[in-house]
């Protein structure tokens, strides 16, 4: 079976502080990982993606992520959060192609 | 530009009646999907297509149908049947189902029935 499970429905940290946004998957294989992040009453917007090439992945905004395949995780970070970056984000997975599993998302609060 | 287009951004519906949600892409995408998001529960995936004429039932497919009669068009018919229809429905696309690529989304569609 294929699910993503990102651990915290809510973050709060003060602005200039670093993020950090936990996502575990599982899969049989060596999967496709994405982070969006949804701003409200709009789309998702792609963040960075990891498909097998370096652990680190650097996306857009500051945010990166890495991959830990003996973890089985694939957090995001932030080294110091700015006031925009209030949205929700979704870990995303790609067993091997054909369907997208999305996590139920996280809730970034950004205290000034 | 290209993208995903969906409209209209809000939209009303009475309850007994049928609507239509269109998404249209000019990324000469294969892959189509239509979501459904409601509040603590995620993205839940309604139907999906790979290819023209052809598509997939996903997770919550009763009470919708779709249609792909072309590669840059899929609108989603919310029917009558659906019990509870009120949400924010998010049209995706992507190159090839198989390719593991990111979709792209569109801005979505805000339904609510009254």
């Amino acid at each position: 079976a294929q699910s993503v499970t990102q651990l915290d429905s809510h973050v709060s940290v003060s602005e200039g502080t670093p993020v950090l946004l936990r996502c575990n998957y599982s899969s049989s294989y060596s999967p496709s990982l994405f982070w969006y992040v949804q701003h409200p009453n709009k789309g998702l917007q792609l963040l960075l993606k990891y498909t097998s090439a370096a652990t680190l992945v650097k996306g857009i905004n500051g945010f990166e992520a890495e991959f830990k395949k003996s973890e089985t995780s694939f957090h995001l970070t932030k080294p110091s959060a700015h006031m925009s970056d209030a949205a929700e984000y979704f870990c995303v997975v790609i067993p091997t192609g054909n369907q997208f599993y999305f996590g139920t998302g996280t809730s970034l609060t950004v205290i000034p | 530009d290209g993208g995903i287009t969906q409209s209209p951004k809000y939209l009303f519906r009475k309850e007994g009646q049928n609507v239509t949600l269109s998404c249209e892409q000019n990324l000469n995408h294969d892959a189509m999907y239509w979501y459904r998001q409601d509040p603590g529960q995620g993205l839940r995936l309604i139907y999906y297509s790979q290819i023209v004429n052809d598509f997939q039932k996903g997770d919550i497919a009763e009470g919708y149908s779709v249609s792909r009669e072309k590669k840059e068009s899929f609108p989603l018919t919310v029917t009558s049947a659906q019990k509870n229809p009120t949400a924010f429905y998010l049209c995706a696309s992507s190159l090839r189902a198989q390719e593991n690529t990111e979709a792209f989304f569109g801005q979505g569609t805000r339904l609510t029935v009254v």
